[in-house]
């Protein structure tokens, strides 16, 4: 039961364009959702989140765009870089439910020079 | 910067041992987890830890798992008697109150023989 799917498990973008993460779930009472940065042999590291009261989180060169409608996110990243070369997990909390972050499969990004 | 240290890196054991997993969280966090990765597939959560006791738990998180914090301190993961399939990256987390970020440690390999 894959309550946040990630249903591109890699993707290439050429440098200085923009690359975009996609991101599905099916619970409807997750409110909290996050982006994770992974880079091999490393722990995931935080990237940006998105409230459900809001459809749209900008951070620098990272935007995460919520659809509640659609249960879709997106995460965009404009322009790529060679250093954005990871894997990128899509992660769902439900309301209320501090202790349970649901993570997705996740999607491998290559940045080609 | 405040982080969350694992150790060790890697261990290697025979199967039927018992291991413990060692988590050092960010001192203020009150909310732990962990999490495993299985080589090539997506990062599962296991257990998630709050006043002293465990809060959630996944199906994957058996009879065979246990965890603790003993000294208020470190935060461990112990596999009683560990199997082939046990073989993965652990990671451990620790929750900030206030934005629901989960920090990540750099993960231990455990490689069971």
């Amino acid at each position: 039961d894959q309550q946040v799917k990630q249903n591109s498990p890699s993707l290439s973008v050429q440098e200085g364009r923009i690359s975009i993460l996609n991101c599905d779930y099916t619970n409807s009472m997750f409110d909290y959702f996050l982006w994770y940065k992974k880079y091999p042999a490393e722990g995931p590291t935080f990237l940006i989140s998105i409230s459900s009261i809001k459809d749209k989180n900008e951070d620098g060169r990272f935007t995460v765009f919520l659809n509640k409608s659609a249960k879709h996110l997106s995460l965009h990243i404009v322009p790529s870089q060679p250093g954005d070369s990871a894997v990128y997990f899509c992660a769902a909390r439900e309301m209320n439910r501090d202790d349970k972050i649901i993570f997705g499969k996740g999607t491998r990004l290559h940045i080609l020079p | 910067e405040p982080e969350v240290t694992q150790t060790p890196s890697h261990q290697v054991t025979q199967m039927g041992q018992e291991v413990i997993l060692r988590c050092v969280p960010i001192s203020n966090h009150l909310y732990f987890y962990w999490y495993r990765q299985i080589l090539g597939q997506k990062v599962e959560f296991l257990v998630s830890f709050y006043n002293n006791e465990i809060s959630e738990k996944s199906e994957i998180f058996d009879d065979q798992f246990s965890v603790e914090r003993p000294d208020g301190s470190n935060f461990t993961l112990k596999i009683r008697s560990t199997k082939l399939e046990d073989s993965a990256m652990y990671f451990c987390a620790s929750q900030a109150a206030n934005t629901g970020e989960l920090f990540f440690g750099e993960g231990s390999r455990l490689t069971v023989l």
